[in-house]
C-alpha cells in the first residue's frame, strides 16, 4: 500500500514563527502536492512538484514556499505564520503523469496559528 | 478552465436509505473522473474512478458512471450505513500534466 505520512497531526504556532510541515511518501512517486482545506472552500492547491528540486505554484502560493531535496520528501514552509494560515494542510503524491493516475493523500496536519 | 460542481450538503439520511450525490463537470477533452472520501479527522482516500465515457467505477457498494453526454459523474449507493458518514469529493484530471480539480465536497450524515 502507498503510504503518505505527515510529520504532525496537530500543530500550534505563534504569529510570525517559521513553520515547517513535512511530508514523506514511500512509493517512489514522482509528483507531490500540498493543499489546504478550509470549510466552505474545499481543497486549494498551494504548491506541487513534478521532480526533485522542481516546484510549481498552485492556486494560492502566497505566504508559502516549498522544498523538495529528495524524491520522497516534500516540505511546506510558512516563512512567517499568520492567523489566516490556520487550516488543515494535506499532502499528496502521485506516481507519474498519466491522466488516470490515482493521487494518494496523507492524514493531514491541523495547524493553528495564535 | 476546468471545474467541478457538487451538490451542497449536508445530506442527511437514515441507515439503509438510497444515496445519490450529484456531480457535474466542465472540461475540454476527455478527463478522468474520481470520487474521493474523507472520514472524520483523516485525509482523502480514493473511493472510485472512471477514465472514459460510459465507464462505471465501483467500490464498497458505491457506484458512479461517467456520462459524457450530460457531463456528470453522480455517486450512488443502494443502502448507506452509519460508517459511510464522511465528506465526498468529486474531482477530474484533464491531462497527464494537469492537477486534480476538486468540487467543494458534500458532507453525508447517516443516522441509525
Amino acid at each position: 500500500d502507498v503510504k503518505v505520512t505527515q510529520s504532525s497531526r496537530y500543530l500550534v504556532k505563534r504569529t510570525g514563527e517559521k513553520v515547517f510541515l513535512e511530508c514523506v511518501q514511500d512509493m517512489d512517486h514522482e509528483n507531490m502536492f500540498w493543499y489546504r482545506q478550509d470549510p466552505g472552500l474545499g481543497l486549494r492547491l498551494i504548491y506541487f512538484s513534478y521532480d526533485v528540486k522542481m516546484k510549481e505554484k498552485g492556486d494560492i502560493p502566497e505566504g508559502y514556499s516549498v522544498s523538495r531535496e529528495k524524491k520522497e520528501r516534500f516540505s511546506l514552509i510558512l516563512e512567517s505564520a499568520s492567523t489566516n494560515q490556520t487550516s488543515m494542510y494535506l499532502c499528496a503524491s502521485r506516481p507519474g503523469l498519466e491522466r488516470t493516475d490515482t493521487q494518494y493523500f496523507g492524514p493531514g496536519t491541523r495547524l493553528t496559528v495564535l | 478552465g476546468d471545474s467541478v460542481t457538487q451538490m451542497e450538503g449536508p445530506v442527511t439520511l437514515s441507515e439503509e436509505a438510497f444515496l445519490t450525490i450529484n456531480c457535474t463537470y466542465t472540461a475540454t477533452g476527455y478527463p478522468s473522473l474520481f470520487w474521493y472520501v474523507q472520514y472524520p479527522g483523516e485525509g482523502l482516500q480514493l473511493l472510485l474512478k472512471a477514465t472514459k465515457a460510459d465507464d462505471k467505477g465501483s467500490n464498497k457498494g458505491f457506484e458512479a458512471t461517467y456520462r459524457k453526454e450530460t457531463t456528470s459523474f453522480h455517486l450512488e449507493k443502494g443502502s448507506v450505513q452509519v460508517s459511510d458518514s464522511a465528506v465526498y469529493f468529486c474531482a477530474l484530471r484533464n491531462s497527464g500534466y494537469s492537477t486534480l480539480t476538486f468540487g467543494k465536497g458534500t458532507m453525508l450524515l447517516v443516522s441509525p
